[in-house]
């Protein structure tokens, strides 16, 4: 099956540092994913569409500048949360549409992001 | 637009007993329907889904799910509940024709007592 991996799996940073989350479709070409963020005891918010090749498209109320998406390979998005503050502190989850049905996603096993 | 209502943010039963963890949508296009579990502290794992065809679906660990499109429910049930299964339980939406988003319902905590 489709599986996909995220890098790292929890990090801790400083407030105001850059912090950079991978999500790679391993075994299949993903030319979308999403990035989802969960904060505790809630549900899964889409946050913003990784499009290969040219820019993410937004959820309403997310920061573009903030959350920066780079879509740069088949099999690669990067999502990049710049000068962090400790309400950023989040579990960010993506997932990849398979190839049998482009509307079932196969998620990662998620991102714990702590901000000091 | 779809939009996804789970009723109880937490559901406990004893082990051995049925699960039920109702899961109620909206969709403006026939849907696409999963459960989705999830464990602490990781990602979501996919416990059955109904796309088209028969709307009584199987998936994994015991779990079904019948999709009922006069009530618009896709509940999902467990005849005997084990300790394994205590994690938080999302039902999620899309619709079936073009490119729609997946939409979570606020997910089921369920608790299993010995």
């Amino acid at each position: 099956g489709a599986v996909v991996s995220q890098h790292p799996s929890w990090v801790i940073c400083k407030s105001g540092t850059s912090v950079k989350i991978e999500c790679r479709s391993l075994d299949f070409q993903a030319t979308t994913m999403f990035w989802y963020r969960q904060f505790p005891k809630q549900s899964l918010m889409l946050m913003a569409t990784s499009n290969e090749g040219s820019k993410a498209t937004y959820e309403q109320g997310v920061e573009k500048d903030k959350f920066l998406i780079n879509h740069a390979s088949l099999t690669l998005s990067t999502l990049t949360v710049t000068s962090a503050h400790p309400e950023d502190s989040s579990f960010y989850i993506c997932s990849a549409p398979g190839l049998a049905s482009y509307n079932e996603q196969f998620f990662g096993p998620g991102t714990r992001l702590t901000v000091l | 637009a779809q939009s996804v209502t789970q009723l109880g943010s937490h559901v406990s039963v004893s082990e051995g007993a049925l699960v039920l963890l109702r899961c109620n949508y909206s969709s403006s296009v026939p849907p696409y329907l999963f459960w989705y579990v999830q464990y602490p502290n990781q990602g979501l794992q996919l416990l059955l889904k109904y796309t088209t065809g028969a709307t009584l679906v199987k998936g994994i660990n015991g779990f079904e799910a019948e999709f009922k499109k006069s009530e618009t429910s896709f509940h999902l049930t467990k005849p005997s509940a084990h300790m394994s299964d205590a994690a938080e339980y999302f039902c999620a939406v899309t619709g079936s024709t073009g490119f729609q988003k997946l939409v979570f319902g606020t997910g089921t905590r369920l608790l299993v007592s010995p």
